[in-house]
């Protein structure tokens, strides 16, 4: 069965600078798709990136990017300038490409002005 | 692209009452919706999966009596909690897909009170 460990409950970062919330998974599938969900207190779940376990290279969206180390089986997000917008929930997700998406227990991120 | 719409957004209502949402897909038809509960503070539950035109699966422990799923069309799917008691209260979000292999798009979620 697949899991997803974020051993990281809470952080914080001041604003401006670069934070990295880390998740690891298990899984004995060779492709499936990674995501990191925010989830700011409205509690709208947004996508934030994607990353498809066949590309070697890491997903970038504007400020945010990842390390995806598949041998490790390890998908970590980067957040660089971090704006205060940026405090939510933040949850890592693994899907087979069938069924259901396996979420971790999330990562509470708050910048600080 | 990929709007889910979920509906209400915020309700309150007594104990014993049936509380009906709603998900809808606004611009894509999705053969598969999602209903997934979360507590405070906590992760997404998976309550159940449903596909257009067939019987929700349930998850291990969700009862299918006091959550009726009905997904009648490709773009609407629908959440009634029956009887609702007060540890019902919780927020409920739907998501929805277009086909196999497609990443599912998450509605803004429904907070549920219950006195």
């Amino acid at each position: 069965a697949q899991t997803v460990t974020q051993s990281q409950p809470e952080m914080s970062v001041q604003e401006a600078e670069t934070v990295t919330l880390s998740c690891t998974y298990d899984t004995s599938e060779s492709n499936y798709y990674l995501f990191w969900y925010k989830q700011p207190p409205s509690r709208q779940m947004i996508l934030v990136i994607r990353q498809e376990a066949y590309k070697q290279q890491n997903a970038t969206e504007n400020r945010f990017s990842v390390n995806f180390q598949k041998a490790a089986k390890s998908f970590s997000l980067k957040i660089s300038d971090s704006q205060l917008g940026d405090t939510a929930m933040y949850f890592c997700a693994f899907w087979s490409g069938t069924y259901k998406y396996i979420f971790g227990t999330g990562t509470r991120l708050k910048v600080l002005a | 692209g990929a709007v889910v719409s979920q509906h209400p957004s915020w309700v309150i209502c007594k104990s014993g009452t049936s509380v009906k949402i709603e998900c809808r897909s606004l611009d894509f038809q999705a053969t598969t919706m999602f209903w997934y509960r979360q507590f405070p503070k906590q992760s997404l539950m998976l309550m159940a999966t449903s596909n257009e035109g067939s019987k929700a699966t349930y998850e291990q422990g969700v009862e299918k009596d006091k959550f009726l799923i009905n997904h009648a069309s490709l773009t609407l799917s629908t959440l009634t909690v029956t009887s609702a008691h007060p540890e019902d209260s919780s927020f409920y979000i739907c998501s929805a897909k277009m086909g196999d292999y497609q990443p599912q798009h998450f509605g803004d979620g429904t907070r549920l009170s219950i006195l």
